[in-house]
């Protein structure tokens, strides 16, 4: 069983664009992240949240936008893509919001022409 | 803000010998987390440091944090293929969620 899984794993889409990416944990786990991988491999959080609730909103465009609908899921939505978002975004879930292991979704590519 | 710097950033290997990646940071802090990234993969939990003098072993692969010098260093027993990949490092600090990453380590085992 995946623990974490992203849907899609491939998202390419037009400049302009509104895309969302969705994010699922079976784990049981209280707290959600998402992160920016950039294309040096670089890794950088953008917003997490514990038991719904929003802790961590990092400085990203307010194109980004993070909703979490119960706590086994938080999902992605871009508005207005730019070239610059081309990325891959990992979902990841921990026990707690800190102090513990993150497990990892295996990615989304995202494209953006 | 907290900075993680790990070095080096390219290790190529030869098999069977012994290397260490260090990861240091700005920082007062005592969790430190390796993660390791195939290529085109996701990334896969290796060690939790949350004390000082902690060391943690896995295979091949011992991990040790020295909080007073803010410095994590992961070390490489006998290095095989199997290690190729990238090892990253990843800090946060008390009252704080955030997950500051290094620029990651990659690392190539040849023959």
């Amino acid at each position: 069983d995946t623990a974490v899984s992203q849907t899609p794993k491939y998202l390419v889409t037009q400049m302009g664009n509104d895309k969302s990416i969705k994010c699922e944990q079976n784990l049981g786990h209280d707290t959600m992240y998402w992160y920016k991988q950039d294309s040096k491999k670089f890794l950088k959080i953008m917003f997490s949240y514990n038991n719904k609730e929003l802790i961590i909103n990092e400085t990203v465009p307010n194109r980004f936008s993070p909703k979490s609908p119960d706590k086994a899921h938080l999902n992605l939505h871009i508005n207005s893509l730019e070239l610059g978002d081309s990325a891959v975004y990992f979902c990841a879930s921990s026990q707690a919001p800190t102090g513990v292991e993150q497990y990892f979704g295996p990615g989304t590519r995202l494209t953006v022409t | 803000e907290l900075k993680v710097e790990q070095n080096p950033l390219f290790l190529s290997m030869q098999e069977g010998k012994n290397y260490t990646i260090y990861c240091n940071y700005s920082t007062t802090s005592d969790r430190l987390y390796w993660y390791r990234q195939d290529p085109g993969k996701s990334l896969e939990s290796l060690f939790v440091l949350l004390s000082n003098g902690a060391v943690k072993q896995e295979g091949r692969l011992m991990a040790s944090l020295d909080t007073k010098a803010r410095l994590s260093t992961l070390h490489i027993t006998a290095a095989v293929h199997d290690l190729s990949a990238t090892y990253f490092c990843a800090v946060d600090k008390q009252g704080d969620y955030k997950l500051s990453f290094g620029a990651g380590t990659t690392v190539t085992v040849r023959a």
